[in-house]
């Protein structure tokens, strides 16, 4: 299995207060993803990475940020969790090079994080 | 921007008949496109892998192909079983990664 860890697994938090998720890689790759996944609503894209200090926007930005400061941590924070926000949260991982033409691997994603905004 | 979309939203079979699962996309560049399982309350699984270069991949009864110029990807699973009930999911990459919304699939035993 790939190395990909997300913490905390639960939390339950309060309307108003910052959280912040982590996701850990041990396998070097470049591309990192935050998801949201809610009833009827698929696995929405929040931000990603694609590198130390490269990020970007995805669909449902509003209310995240998001930092990587190394290769191997990729940090989604809630800067003032409201109650819409309750959702299951999933970190992926994946590589694109450009050896011999491109290559690109597989996503890999982490367990998942169950956040409960009371 | 990428849009996903995958029909049918559900589906439900009788073991052992074929089906096939799409998947469409509207934006072409792409590095590849994905197959995933989700079963309820569980992560992703990855299924298949389809390089923006090739034209399908498989995996046992598995089977998936991708028309980049149409925009369009389909999953073809032979023989279903009720172990195949799950959420199948597609994503295309090309930096971002999106996912269509799922195809549900029960096959009854």
């Amino acid at each position: 299995d790939a190395g990909i860890t997300q913490s905390p697994r639960h939390k339950v938090t309060e309307t108003g207060t910052p959280v912040t998720l982590r996701c850990h890689q041990t396998e070097n790759h470049r591309y990192m993803y935050w998801y949201r996944q809610d009833p009827g609503h698929g696995l929405r894209l929040i931000h990603y990475s694609y590198g130390v200090k490269d990020t970007d926007k995805g669909e449902v930005s509003d209310g995240y940020s998001v930092s990587r400061s190394k290769t191997e941590d990729f940090l989604l924070t809630l800067e003032s969790a409201t109650s819409s926000q309750t959702s299951v949260y999933f970190c992926a991982i994946s590589e694109v090079s450009w050896a011999q033409g491109y290559n690109s691997t597989e996503a890999f994603f982490g367990q998942g994080t169950r956040l409960t905004v009371v | 921007k990428q849009e996903v979309t995958q029909i049918p939203a559900a589906l439900s079979v009788p073991e052992g008949e074929n089906l096939v699962l799409n998947c469409s996309f509207t934006d072409s560049a792409i590095y590849n496109l994905q197959w995933f399982r989700q079963d309820p309350g569980k992560g992703l699984t990855s299924l298949l892998l389809i390089q923006s270069s090739q034209r399908e991949q498989t995996s046992g009864r598995l089977n998936a192909s991708l028309d980049k110029s149409s925009g369009r990807s389909t999953l073809y699973i032979a023989a279903s079983q009720p172990g195949d009930s799950a959420t199948y999911l597609c994503a295309a990459q090309g930096g971002k990664l999106i996912f269509g919304q799922g195809t549900e699939l029960s096959v009854k035993p």
